[in-house]
């Protein structure tokens, strides 16, 4: 059985750092490439950007100035850090599988993690 | 302003089949393969039909997809009060390089 358990810091304020962890339990961490997804409040999806267990990395062009994850295999971990948050970041973020760059097969979710940016 | 276009709401009676649009561009849906999700008030969205039309272990037959051209439909068949939910599209998109998804459709079951 495969579990996504995430946590991080749900308040921030206008031009911090918005991090995140998320914890991957009960599979092959290899196989599989690891998202981040977030929804704002009252509104659609949008993707963040993956990382494999290698570190290779794809982004939302939108976003990819200000992302960066990372991977820690050891632990079967991975992170985002979204930079100079403002408002328009607010909302639910998720971690979440699929197998890779052209499949959009997220088949594991973590249970979301709402994340509100204030001064 | 979501890459895939659909509409926001639906709505149909128990029992009933109701079908939910979802248009996109020759970038997306008319290249790749599409994807639903179903998402309920507080949760985590979750898988429902992958590769237009293939449902993952669980999902009951009443769901199915279908993609042509540059559009595609999930329809849901016999509809029961527990489908009321909010229903996504996905496809990859081979100008972003990643996955785009809908607005989303809320789908009451009056």
């Amino acid at each position: 059985q495969v579990q996504l358990q995430q946590w991080g810091a749900g308040l921030l304020k206008p031009s911090e750092t918005l991090s995140l962890t998320c914890a991957v339990y009960g599979e092959s961490f290899s196989a599989y490439y690891w998202s981040w997804i977030r929804q704002p409040p009252g509104k659609g999806l949008e993707w963040i950007g993956e990382i494999n267990h290698s570190g290779s990395t794809n982004y939302n062009p939108s976003l990819t100035s200000r992302v960066t994850t990372s991977v820690d295999t050891s632990r079967n971990q991975f992170s985002l850090n979204l930079s100079s948050v403002t408002a328009a970041d607010t909302g639910v973020y998720y971690c979440a599988r699929s197998r890779g760059p052209g499949a959009v097969d997220f088949d594991y979710w973590g249970q979301g993690t709402l994340v509100t940016v204030s001064s | 302003q979501s890459v895939l276009t659909q509409p926001p709401s639906a709505s149909g009676t128990p029992g009933q089949r109701v079908t939910i649009s979802c248009s996109g561009s020759s970038a997306n849906i008319g290249s790749n393969y599409v994807y639903w999700y179903r998402q309920l008030p507080g949760t985590a969205p979750k898988l429902l039909i992958y590769r237009n039309n293939q449902r993952p272990s669980g999902v009951p037959a009443r769901f199915s997809g279908s993609k042509s051209g540059t559009s595609a439909s999930l329809a849901i068949s016999g509809l029961r009060s527990e489908d009321e939910a909010d229903y996504y599209c996905a496809a990859w998109d081979d100008s972003l390089r990643g996955p785009v998804f809908g607005g989303g459709t809320q789908l009451t079951v009056l």
